[in-house]
């Protein structure tokens, strides 16, 4: 069964604590991204990762960290400099022109 | 600098009529026009994709047209229906590996 595996699907945290999303997959895909969505809002890039022990910071990198030792994996780590981090959390993989969405992690932080 | 903006923000439909989604592009250098569409609380999926050395593309009821000269695609959905309702995004990917530039979402609502 390949694909994209978020977890877990619902993640609720006290403020102030750091958080970390998990992100695996078995597509053999060199490239990997970290969107956050907003509730009716579009998808906003955090990170993405080209190839193994390298990643770039996109639009909105404050508060967040990855880390990519591996090709299957590429976690995210909501820090508590995050002043907003209630969000639904996309992972996508990327073969030459598409991109391949997880299911997403839906962080509540109160 | 937005790469690829897309209109309108929420569009609502009557169920059998067609749904019509605007998106344009600045850079030329892209090469591959894909429409995604997301369901509540799912992730995005890739729904049918383009490539600028044709004019439309059409899988079913989906039809992508696309205008090289004025940098603009569209999205239609003929014959909507109440299972289309989703969100939509047009994307640009301007090379392998690189930043994927994603429209700002359409809001899709098929009314029965």
């Amino acid at each position: 069964d390949g694909g994209i595996t978020q977890s877990p699907k619902y993640l609720f945290r006290k403020e102030g604590q750091n958080v970390t999303l998990s992100c695996e997959q078995n597509l053999n895909h060199d490239a990997m991204y970290w969107y956050r969505q907003d509730p009716g809002q579009g998808l906003r890039l955090i990170y993405y990762s080209q190839i193994v022990n390298d990643f770039q910071k996109g639009d909105i990198a404050e508060g967040y960290s990855v880390s990519r030792e591996k090709k299957e994996s590429f976690p995210l780590t909501v820090t508590s400099a995050q002043k907003n981090p209630t969000a639904f959390y996309l992972c996508a993989t990327q073969d030459r022109y598409e991109q391949y969405f997880g299911p997403g992690t839906r962080l509540t932080v109160t | 600098q937005q790469q690829v903006k897309q209109s309108p923000q929420s569009l609502i439909v009557q169920k059998g009529g067609i749904s019509i989604i605007n998106c344009a592009y600045e850079n030329t250098a892209f090469d591959y026009f894909p429409w995604y569409q997301q369901f509540p609380g799912k992730g995005p999926a890739l729904l049918i994709a383009i490539r600028p050395d044709v004019s439309e593309k059409k899988e079913g009821r989906f039809t992508i047209s696309f205008n090289k000269s004025a940098k603009q695609f569209s999205l239609h959905i003929m014959d909507s229906q109440p299972g289309d309702s989703a969100t939509y995004f047009c994307a640009a990917p301007p090379n392998t590996g690189n930043q994927f530039y994603f429209g700002t979402g359409t809001s899709l609502t098929v009314i029965p």
